[in-house]
């Protein structure tokens, strides 16, 4: 059990397209996810906290307006990247929180911006 | 805010050894502390964890040791395997118990080697 799903595993889109990745927890209610950025060699960095029907609370330093999230229901939060730009290329990484006790993480999604 | 400490950052030891991270936390108000592995291009993975009313948990060759007092929690694999051999990240963070969930801290990491 305890499974976190993301998609797509990969994209690759040019400079200034949008690029929406949906978590999913596939076989436990989340209401809490985290969206996390991981450049190569480092430590994952927290971006925000999504919480079904409300507000994203975003961490300090990044642009709510640039990385959009959506918690719609339970089981899917999504993260949209914005105009992308070569900056924003990164591992993203999303994370769902079961029974209020553990954070299981999905399996990342490689965004590579041209 | 919570600071995590985590060392060392590379570890390398011989298959059939131990092999032992540290970590260390700032913020006495953490009561949550997982350890994570994650393989070259996937998500970490849940590997154990201590809340602080424990001192120290064990699940076949993983345990994990917590000081309250000092701030610091450690992580023990005896017996590795060439298949340990990942990035394992420590981390810290406040858990109310069915009312709330805090966000974790993370650790730099540390990238194991086991070699054959």
């Amino acid at each position: 059990g305890a499974v976190v799903s993301q998609h797509p595993s990969r994209v690759i889109c040019k400079s200034g397209t949008s690029v929406k990745i949906e978590c999913r927890s596939l076989d436990f209610q989340a209401t809490t996810m985290f969206w996390y950025r991981q450049f190569p060699k480092q430590s994952l960095m927290l971006m925000a906290t999504s919480n079904e029907g409300s507000k994203a609370t975003y961490e300090q330093g990044v642009e709510k307006d640039k990385f959009l999230i959506n918690h719609a229901s339970l089981t899917l939060s999504t993260l949209t990247v914005t105009s992308a730009h070569p900056e924003d290329s990164s591992f993203y990484i999303c994370s769902a929180v079961r029974g209020w006790e553990t954070q299981y993480f999905g399996p990342g999604t490689r965004l590579l911006v041209l | 805010g919570e600071n995590v400490e985590q060392h060392p950052s590379t570890l390398s030891v011989q298959e059939g050894d131990s092999a032992v991270i540290k970590c260390t936390y700032s913020d006495s108000a953490s009561n949550y502390f997982p350890w994570y592995k994650q393989e070259l291009g996937k998500g970490p993975q849940l590997i154990i964890d201590i809340r602080s009313n424990v001192g120290e948990k064990k699940d076949q060759r993983i345990a994990v040791t917590l000081n309250k007092t000092a701030k610091h929690f450690s992580l023990h694999i005896t017996e590795t395997q060439p298949e340990d051999s990942a990035v394992y990240f420590c981390a810290a963070g406040f858990n109310a118990g069915g009312t709330s969930y805090g966000k974790l801290t993370f650790g730099q990491g540390t990238i194991l080697t086991v070699h054959p």
